[in-house]
């Protein structure tokens, strides 16, 4: 079944540092791709999303491009500040069928002034 | 602009209680789901609903039931509760498919 990975947490940067969150899937088809972002004590948000190969999705400086070759979709900042931290969730879902979407285990980010 | 609104961001409750846990949703979407979220476990789906009066069971739905009477209104029951059900709850609606999904804020239910 699909799947989706991505690395462990936390990460802790200083900040101005830059970011890289990786996160590889297995999905049959051509899965929408999704990073969500969760601050202490709320739900998760869309930060962004990517729904066909080459795409790049970006929002708040964070991007992320829709890689099929190597089925990732790492999401990358320039230079994070500290109200970046949070918990940071890769996901998909499937244009037809199943219903669900798929989400990573989360990756915590620190940043520290 | 979305907004998904869960009923209460904190309960607590006794064991063999029956808890409903709500959720309204202001943007005519087709799909709800309801997750619990543990630390070391990530999100796991309890149940979802893809239109009115229609569920379908997710990834852990022992001891929960749904109920979907209206499009806006989804609703989590807890038939009896106990302590490992715990957690945080989160309540998500999306529009179709490959639609990003949109979450309430959550609701951290303790069961004593």
């Amino acid at each position: 079944g699909d799947s989706v990975t991505q690395m462990e947490g936390p990460v802790t940067l200083s900040e101005e540092a830059f970011l890289t969150i990786n996160c590889t899937y297995t999905a049959t088809g051509y899965p929408s791709l999704f990073w969500y972002v969760q601050y202490p004590g709320e739900g998760l948000q869309l930060l962004l999303k990517a729904t066909k190969a080459d795409d790049k999705g970006s929002n708040k400086g964070f991007e992320a491009t829709y890689r099929k070759e190597t089925t990732s979709f790492h999401l990358e900042k320039g230079s994070v500040q500290v109200s970046d931290s949070a918990v940071y969730f890769c996901a998909l879902s499937q244009a037809t069928g199943g219903f669900k979407t798929i989400f990573g285990a989360g990756t915590r980010l620190f940043v520290k002034a | 602009d979305v907004k998904v609104t869960q009923s209460s961001r904190y309960l607590v409750k006794r064991t063999g209680e029956k808890v409903f846990l709500e959720c309204v949703q202001d943007m005519d979407h087709e799909n709800m789901f309801w997750y619990r979220q543990d630390p070391g476990l990530g999100l796991r789906l309890i149940y979802f609903s893809y239109d009115v009066k229609m569920k379908e069971k997710g990834d852990i739905p022992e001891g929960y039931s749904v109920s979907r009477e209206k499009k806006e209104r989804f609703s989590l029951i807890l038939e009896s509760a106990s302590t490992n059900q715990t957690s945080m709850y989160l309540c998500a609606s999306r529009w179709t498919d490959n639609q990003p999904q949109h979450f309430g804020d959550g609701t951290r239910l303790s069961i004593l």
